[in-house]
């Protein structure tokens, strides 16, 4: 079946270290990937997506690129601040249509 | 940017009990809006989609009579469980698909229920 698979958190940081999340994913066709975040009380925010394979998404000095070859999306960020700290969540979408599988979230807590 | 909201953020009934969650959508029209249930550490998992004027579509395993779904606008769904009991608690999301071209999609705060 489709399912996305994300490494275990919590992830603690130190402010300014490099971020990897990995995640990964097993899919019948060829989905759209994105990353969610959720901030401590509130609803998940898109943070990224690639609709294709050796896509780059990339957002708030965040990336992701889509890697058909390992069925990867893993996550980076280069520097790491406080108020990155939130749950993570790797997705894929089958059809275009919102209809998300979610991984099982990555917890980030980032210390000055 | 487009808003989800969910209300009640936060309730708790007692057994036996029905309680109804709202999702609306704030600045734009949604055809089309999905409900999530997600346990403590856990993912989100799908329970159904719900469009604007037809009956909901749910996914294996979710009962259909337990969890009541209406979409009776462009602009709000509502999720009913009905004869609450201790399982059923959980953290319920929705999120909605904006209509157009693009389709982007935004997520509720979520709504935290617990059943006593």
């Amino acid at each position: 079946g489709n399912s996305v698979t994300q490494m275990e958190g919590p992830v603690t940081l130190s402010e300014e270290a490099f971020l990897t999340i990995n995640c990964t994913y097993t899919a019948t066709g060829y989905p759209s990937l994105f990353w969610y975040v959720q901030y401590p009380g509130e609803g998940l925010q898109l943070l990224l997506k690639a609709t294709k394979a050796d896509d780059k998404g990339s957002n708030k000095g965040f990336e992701a690129t889509y890697r058909k070859e390992t069925t990867s999306f893993h996550l980076e960020k280069g520097s790491v601040q406080v108020s990155d700290s939130a749950v993570y969540f790797c997705a894929l979408d089958l059809n275009q249509g919102g209809k998300l599988i979610f991984g099982q979230g990555t917890e980030l807590s980032v210390k000055p | 940017g487009a808003v989800v909201s969910q209300h009640p953020s936060w309730v708790i009934c007692k057994s036996g009990t029905s309680v109804k969650i709202e999702c609306r959508s704030l600045d734009f029209q949604a055809t089309t809006m999905f409900w999530y249930r997600q346990f403590p550490k856990q993912s989100l998992m799908l329970m159904a989609t719900s469009n604007e004027g037809s009956k909901a579509t749910y996914e294996q395993g979710v009962e259909k009579d337990k969890f009541l779904i209406n979409h009776a606008s462009l602009t709000l769904s509502t999720l009913t469980v009905t004869s609450a009991h201790p399982e059923d608690s959980s953290f319920y999301i929705c999120s909605a698909r904006a209509s157009g071209v693009t389709g982007e999609l935004f997520f509720g705060e979520g709504s935290r229920l617990t059943v006593l």
